[in-house]
């Protein structure tokens, strides 16, 4: 059974203030591990896909890497527009989501 | 291109009444993919239809059913609605497999009392 573990379930920083959100996982034939933003009340919106160990993916403050067993989305001088939850996903025949990361940037 | 629409956005329903949600895939996309949403268990995965066959099937009782028409438009249904079937329900479409990349709607957000 594939899984997905983010961690951490929320995360506060001060704007400017760089930092990472982790996701685990593990997968029977990862194709593709996905990362998405969800505002409040809304759908998630895709952000990367990553589809191999060593692969980076970057826009504007967020740059997304990926090893075999996790990935990261690290977020650089974030602005508080960049307040939002991120779930991390992973594809087999389906896709599995991790529970998200709840990240607030204060001014 | 449009994105992925749902209809309807809100719906409040009673228990033991049933519901049927309905999902337009952005244009040219076979794959539609159905998700439910809640806080404590977080996305989980309903069921995914491609041309018109249910291709992979979540773990969810069989009180939650769904169809695609021709046009790749998809409906879900839930009958005999129970207090814990509250959730956001959000629709998403691929190009040919819901392990490419998945674009959602905006959801319908279903309360059941």
């Amino acid at each position: 059974e594939d899984q997905v573990t983010q961690s951490p379930e929320a995360l506060r920083l001060q704007e400017g203030e760089s930092s990472s959100l982790n996701c685990s996982y593990t997968v029977s034939g990862l194709r593709g591990l996905f990362w998405y933003r969800q505002d409040p009340g809304k759908g998630p919106e895709f952000l990367f896909t990553l589809y191999s160990a060593g692969e980076e993916k970057e826009k504007e403050r967020l740059k997304a890497t990926l090893t075999k067993k996790e990935s990261f989305l690290h977020i650089t001088a974030p602005k508080p527009e960049d307040s939002a939850t991120y779930l991390c996903a992973v594809g087999s025949s389906t896709l599995t989501f991790g529970k998200g990361t709840m990240l607030l940037v204060s001014p | 291109k449009a994105g992925v629409t749902q209809t309807p956005r809100y719906l409040i329903k009673t228990r033991g009444q049933q519901v049927t949600l309905s999902c337009s895939p952005i244009s040219g996309h076979r794959s539609v993919s159905w998700y439910q949403q809640t806080p404590g268990q977080g996305l989980q995965f309903l069921f995914e239809y491609f041309s018109e066959t249910q291709r992979n099937k979540g773990n969810f009782p069989g009180r939650f059913s769904g169809r695609q028409f021709s046009n790749s438009r998809s409906e879900m249904n839930v009958s005999t609605l129970e207090l814990g079937d509250s959730a956001l329900y959000l629709c998403a479409s691929s190009n040919r497999s819901p392990s490419d990349e998945q674009f959602f709607g905006p959801g319908t957000r279903l309360t059941v009392l």
